[in-house]
């Protein structure tokens, strides 16, 4: 257990809706980051927050975005669902950054219809 | 694309016999590294780390080797288990703070 937890598991959802993805990362850490991965594919990395500031951005579509609150958790928004987001969605947690290992939650498997 | 990439997209080993992953990386300013292990429908499990001030770091049955000069890690795994059969991705921190994945390597573990 990586101590990162993601919810949902499932999501199934149609095509043109919005939908939250939910992040707690590991106790202490204050990075999270947040990574798509598509069948048979690698890990794209969508975007990285500090503290509570935006850190990093990667492909990330502007369909997309995501916060970290307060208490650390961090949340995705995907809006404008396309067939072509259907993909596991992870979120990771560090303690310092990019140059400590990133700790994986077991992910949430979107399926848009 | 991204800088991190795999030679070979499948291994397939015999149990107990040792087993290398391969991984290249184009990015020179890349100066810290991660071999993850994925199984199916979890996430990546971190297995070992590696900076660049290093070419060699051994863990439980596993070492990752560093070659700077032809930008390339390997992460060798002694005495490969069925357990072992999962993705395995590297993964590159070029000193900023997001962290790029390869495309991954299958590892099948055969009895």
């Amino acid at each position: 257990d990586s101590g990162v937890t993601q919810t949902p598991k499932h999501l199934i959802t149609a095509t043109g809706q919005r939908v939250t993805l939910r992040c707690s990362p590991r106790s202490g850490d204050l990075s999270v980051y947040w990574y798509q991965q598509s069948l048979d594919q690698g890990l794209q990395f969508l975007i990285q927050y500090y503290n509570g500031e935006e850190r990093a951005k990667g492909n990330i579509l502007e369909r997309f975005s995501a916060q970290q609150f307060p208490d650390l958790h961090s949340e995705l928004n995907l809006s404008s669902l396309e067939l072509g987001d259907s993909a596991l969605y992870f979120c990771a947690s560090s303690a310092r950054g990019g140059h400590s290992p990133l700790h994986f939650g077991n992910g949430t498997r979107l399926t848009v219809t | 694309g991204e800088s991190v990439g795999l030679h070979l997209p499948t291994l397939s080993v015999q149990e107990g016999d040792n087993s290398i992953i391969n991984c290249a990386y184009s990015n020179s300013a890349s100066d810290y590294f991660i071999w993850y292990k994925q199984e199916s429908g979890k996430g990546p499990q971190f297995i070992i780390d590696i900076r660049s001030n290093m070419d060699k770091r051994q863990g439980q049955r596993v070492t990752v080797l560093l070659n700077k000069t032809v930008k390339h890690l390997s992460l060798q795994i002694a005495a490969t288990q069925p357990g072992d059969s999962a993705v395995y991705f590297c993964a590159e921190n070029d000193n900023t703070d997001k962290l790029i994945f390869g495309t991954g390597t299958r590892l099948q573990v055969f009895p």
